[in-house]
């Protein structure tokens, strides 16, 4: 199986703040990422697929980059309702594995 | 607009079989590139995808799973079922369908259903 390591575990930020997540694959997937955004009681929301493209009506302040092994998810601007766990998952071959979730609070 | 909905009992006893109904309006499930899966989250935890069954009817399952799943389609009723036998209080989840936009490749999750709890206990 591929597994996917998010980091970091947990993070505080402010509003307004620049965040910047990451994400290992344990071997080349290439593009084949998603990044989903889930706030607590709430249904996954999926954001970015193939590493970089934005799922329909998700704002531009979300952004996502990277190739082979190591992505990153950047949020800019970070607003309340911004605060939530982020989830990235390799589609490149079953099994589809999760990384272990980022936690984003308020600072 | 895609919309999947979720249904079966929120409890079920250990050793039993758990079994769950995800209807889909707005889309058929009979249509291509497209996957009708399952992915859990025990409470506190992350994400575990399950299995999926691409369109055509074959699918695909997680190996530490697999032994015990089993998923499937009405295509008259337009709903997609998932089946997970031997269960115990480690199956306590939230289990949540979704619409999986793939084709030569395992695809991504674009569509969530709304989750449904499903307890494991005597």
């Amino acid at each position: 199986d591929i597994q996917m390591t998010q980091s970091p575990s947990s993070l505080s930020a402010s509003v307004g703040d620049r965040v910047t997540i990451t994400c290992r694959a344990s071997q080349d997937i290439s593009n084949y990422l998603a990044w989903f955004q889930q706030k607590p009681g709430k249904v996954p929301k999926t954001l970015i697929y193939a590493a970089s493209r934005l799922q329909g009506g998700v704002p531009s302040k979300f952004s996502g980059s990277g190739s082979g092994t190591d992505f990153t998810l950047i949020i800019n601007s970070l607003q309340p309702e911004d605060f939530a766990t982020y989830y990235c998952q390799q589609y490149y071959i079953y099994p589809l594995t999760f990384g272990g979730g980022t936690k984003v609070d308020i600072k | 607009q895609l919309q999947l909905q979720g249904s079966g009992p929120g409890l079920v006893k250990p050793s039993e079989t758990l079994s769950l109904t995800c209807s889909v309006s707005g889309a058929s499930i009979s249509s291509g590139p497209y996957y009708w899966g399952w992915i859990r989250q025990p409470p506190g935890k992350g994400l575990e995808w399950i299995g999926s069954m691409y369109y055509s009817g074959s699918t695909s399952y997680s190996p530490s799973l697999k032994s015990r799943v089993t998923i499937s389609a009405d295509t008259s009723k337009n709903q997609f079922s998932l089946k997970l036998s031997s269960v115990t209080a480690a199956d306590t989840a939230v289990y949540y369908c979704a619409r999986i936009t793939g084709g030569s490749y395992p695809g991504w999750t674009d569509y969530w259903g709304r989750g449904t709890l499903v307890t494991v206990s005597s």
